[in-house]
C-alpha cells in the first residue's frame, strides 16, 4: 500500500531553536494534513493544506505543501518544552479518497 | 480540545475475555472510523462508518466486531484476542467528504 515516508523519525534541539521536518511520498497527494500527539493521547490536528505552494500557519507552526505534490513540510519555529511528541503527516492514498494513511512519525524532544 | 470522546482510557483483557471499546463524538460529524496504533508502526485503519454504513474493513479479523448504531456513537466489539492486539486503539470522526479527521484519546489495549 501507499507510504509516507517521514524524516528525520527523531530529532533533539534545544529550547528557543527551530525545527524542521519533511513528509515524502512516491505518489502524488492532493492534500497533506498533520497531526502531533502527546504521549498517552490521540492525534491532534495542526494544519491542513490543500493546494501546491500552499504556505499555511498556525502560530508557531508553518506547513508547506510542497510544488511536486509528492511533499510536505513542517516548522516550528523558537520551540518551546511543550512542543514535544511526535508528529505526523497524513494524507488519502487514493484521488478522491477520503480516507488517511499516515507516516510513522517524527518524535521530537526539547531540552529546556 | 477534543469533541471526541473513547471509553474506557485503559483496558486488559483476558485471550478469552469478551469485552468493548466506545466511542462518542460531538462534533455533528457523520462519519468515524476505527484506527489501530502500535509501537514502531504506522497508524492502521480499521473501519470506516458513513451514515452508520460500514464502508470499509480493511481486512481485520473477525476477532474485532464493529457497531455504529448512530453518527455519533461507534464501538469495537473484541473477542478471543491475541497478544499481538495489545495497542493504542483510536476512534476519529470527520464529515462526510471532508479529509480532516478528529481524533479521541484512545483506548490502550492490553491482552494478557
Amino acid at each position: 500500500g501507499q507510504q509516507l515516508n517521514q524524516s528525520p523519525q527523531s530529532m533533539f534541539i534545544q529550547e528557543g531553536e527551530d525545527v524542521s521536518m519533511n513528509c515524502t511520498s512516491s505518489s502524488i497527494f492532493n492534500t497533506w494534513l498533520w497531526y502531533k500527539q502527546d504521549p498517552g493521547e490521540g492525534p491532534v490536528l495542526l494544519i491542513a493544506l490543500y493546494k501546491a505552494g500552499e504556505l499555511t500557519s498556525n502560530g508557531r507552526l508553518t506547513a508547506q505543501f510542497g510544488i511536486t505534490r509528492k511533499d510536505s513540510f513542517l516548522n516550528i519555529s523558537a520551540s518551546i518544552p511543550s512542543d514535544v511528541g511526535i508528529y505526523f503527516c497524513a494524507g488519502p492514498p487514493k484521488a478522491g479518497s477520503y480516507q488517511l494513511t499516515f507516516g510513522k512519525g517524527t518524535k521530537l524532544s526539547v531540552i529546556p | 480540545e477534543t469533541g471526541v470522546t473513547q471509553t474506557p482510557r485503559h483496558l486488559v483483557m483476558g485471550m478469552t475475555n469478551k469485552k468493548s471499546l466506545k466511542c462518542e463524538q460531538h462534533l455533528g460529524h457523520n462519519a468515524m472510523y476505527w484506527y489501530k496504533q502500535s509501537a514502531k508502526k504506522p497508524l492502521e485503519l480499521m473501519f470506516v462508518y458513513n451514515f452508520k454504513e460500514q464502508t470499509e474493513n480493511n481486512s481485520v479479523p473477525s476477532r474485532f466486531s464493529p457497531e455504529c448504531p448512530n453518527s455519533s456513537h461507534l464501538f469495537l466489539h473484541l473477542h478471543t484476542l491475541q497478544p499481538e492486539d495489545s495497542a493504542l486503539y483510536l476512534c476519529a470522526s470527520s464529515l462526510q467528504g471532508v479529509r480532516e479527521q478528529y481524533f479521541g484519546p484512545g483506548t490502550r489495549l492490553t491482552v494478557t
